[in-house]
């Protein structure tokens, strides 16, 4: 089945010390999201892709990055995670730009703890 | 400014009752309304979405929701609530640009035997 992965889905790390979390669809969509998700709230976009154009959400920190090196890959880099960094990350798919109404693919998300 | 509201944070329902979790959208033309389901520890899942057209809307796992544009909302309704609808509910707006795409605060469901 065609579908969104993240790995791991779970991570442990500590207090500054760099994280890298990944996903990888198999649906061949051209646009893909980076959410952060706290206890209780909504999904909070990052930043997303379309194809190789990267779009960072003007009140994203700077010490969150992202890497799409080809169609199937995404990664996101924590450079110096803090406690309130712990969160679930969630990767999600679009055909085209979801604004427009098309249905986003999540993945099962990332939890991250930081230590 | 765009948004979505969904008035209700938390919801108790006995199996078997009815459920509507409410919606509300702030928004001047027509956008793309849907929901999303979460259960705990998972990924979000499309429950329905509406485009245009009939202004009902069958979504899945037995949900459906009503458009009503005098009232701005797009209400969620089951008839007969499963204790697997135990669950995160996000009503969401797509207002036409590529990135004007905005969640509601979500509604949690809890189902009692």
């Amino acid at each position: 089945d065609a579908m969104v992965i993240q790995n791991p889905r779970y991570q442990v790390t500590q207090f500054g010390k760099p994280v890298t979390l990944s996903c990888s669809q198999t649906l061949n969509h051209n646009v893909m999201y980076w959410y952060q998700q706290k206890s209780s709230q909504a999904p909070k976009l990052l930043f997303h892709y379309y194809d190789k154009d990267f779009n960072n959400e003007a009140d994203t920190p700077d010490n969150f990055q992202s890497r799409r090196p080809n169609t199937s890959f995404c990664f996101l880099d924590i450079r110096s995670p803090g406690l309130g960094d712990a969160a679930m990350y969630l990767c999600a798919t679009s055909r085209e730009p979801r604004g427009r109404g098309y249905e986003q693919y999540f993945g099962p998300g990332t939890r991250l703890t930081v230590t | 400014a765009q948004s979505v509201t969904q008035p209700d944070i938390h919801i108790t329902v006995s199996e078997g009752a009815s459920l509507e979790l409410r919606c509300n959208y702030s928004y001047g033309a027509t956008p793309y309304l849907f929901w999303y389901v979460q259960s705990p520890g998972q990924g979000l899942q499309l429950l329905l979405k509406y485009f245009s057209g009939d202004t009902l809307v069958q979504g899945i796992k037995g949900f459906e929701a009503e458009f009503k544009r005098s009232q701005s909302s797009f209400n969620l309704r089951k008839p007969s609530v499963h204790w697997s609808d135990a669950a995160e509910y996000f009503c969401a707006v797509g207002a036409g640009t590529g990135n004007q795409f905005y969640f509601g605060t979500g509604t949690s469901l809890t189902v009692i035997p």
